[in-house]
């Protein structure tokens, strides 16, 4: 059974750093590539960056170009997305995703001071 | 980008009702297209793949179905628990993109 669960969610200020976690199992995690995907209180999905599956290649969204980084530690079996200068408007539950089939539980993420 | 415009942004309709929501997207993605439900907090799950193919243990109630660029979700008849919000996602070319969602209620 596919199983993604996200980790390192909260508070934080405007400006500062966060770095997610999504740990997989459950499938051979380094065959796939993975996406972060986020949602504002009451909003829509959007989707952040995604990356493949050997970490060769990343795309991200241009609101978080530069501010974001997305990686993965295959050994491991997961996935992360650093998020540095944070605004308030980065405030939302991040999802990690298998191939967009599989999504993990979310993870919130508060930006305020 | 590619724009996805989803109608209705919501939809009320009764039990064993045919229901009907619907993607246009703002250019060519081939069948990159896929539909999702979510539930009051809960994340998203997947309805339809490749804009007509059911994801695994989706009841066969649902269906998707493409008329050039657009996309349409079908739930021949409506069951209590198709309650939600419904998303459809383009999966053709970066960034992705997902429709505004539409909120499906009962009546």
């Amino acid at each position: 059974e596919v199983q993604l669960v996200e980790s390192g969610g909260g508070l934080v200020q405007p400006g500062r750093s966060l770095k997610l976690s999504c740990a997989a199992s459950g499938f051979t995690f380094s065959n796939y590539g993975m996406h972060w995907i986020r949602q504002a209180p009451t909003k829509g999905l959007e989707w952040v960056a995604s990356i493949s599956p050997s970490g060769g290649s990343t795309y991200y969204r241009d609101s978080v170009k530069g501010r974001f980084t997305i990686s993965r530690d295959n050994a491991k079996s997961t996935l992360y997305l650093q998020m540095d200068s944070l605004r308030s408007e980065d405030t939302a539950t991040y999802y990690c995703a298998k191939r967009f089939a599989y999504w993990g539980q979310g993870t919130l993420v508060t930006v305020s001071s | 980008d590619i724009q996805m415009t989803q109608s209705p942004a919501s939809l009320s309709a009764s039990l064993e009702e045919i229901v009907t929501i619907t993607c246009q997207a703002s250019q060519d993605i081939g069948n990159w297209l896929a539909w999702y439900q979510q539930k009051p907090g809960k994340s998203p799950q997947l309805l339809i793949h490749s804009a007509t193919s059911l994801a695994d243990g989706i009841p066969s109630r649902f269906s998707g179905s493409r008329s050039g660029t657009q996309y349409s979700l079908k739930i021949s008849r409506l069951q209590v628990e198709d309650t939600g919000i419904y998303y459809c996602l383009q999966r053709y070319s970066n960034p992705w993109t997902f429709g505004g969602g539409t909120k499906l209620e009962l009546k």
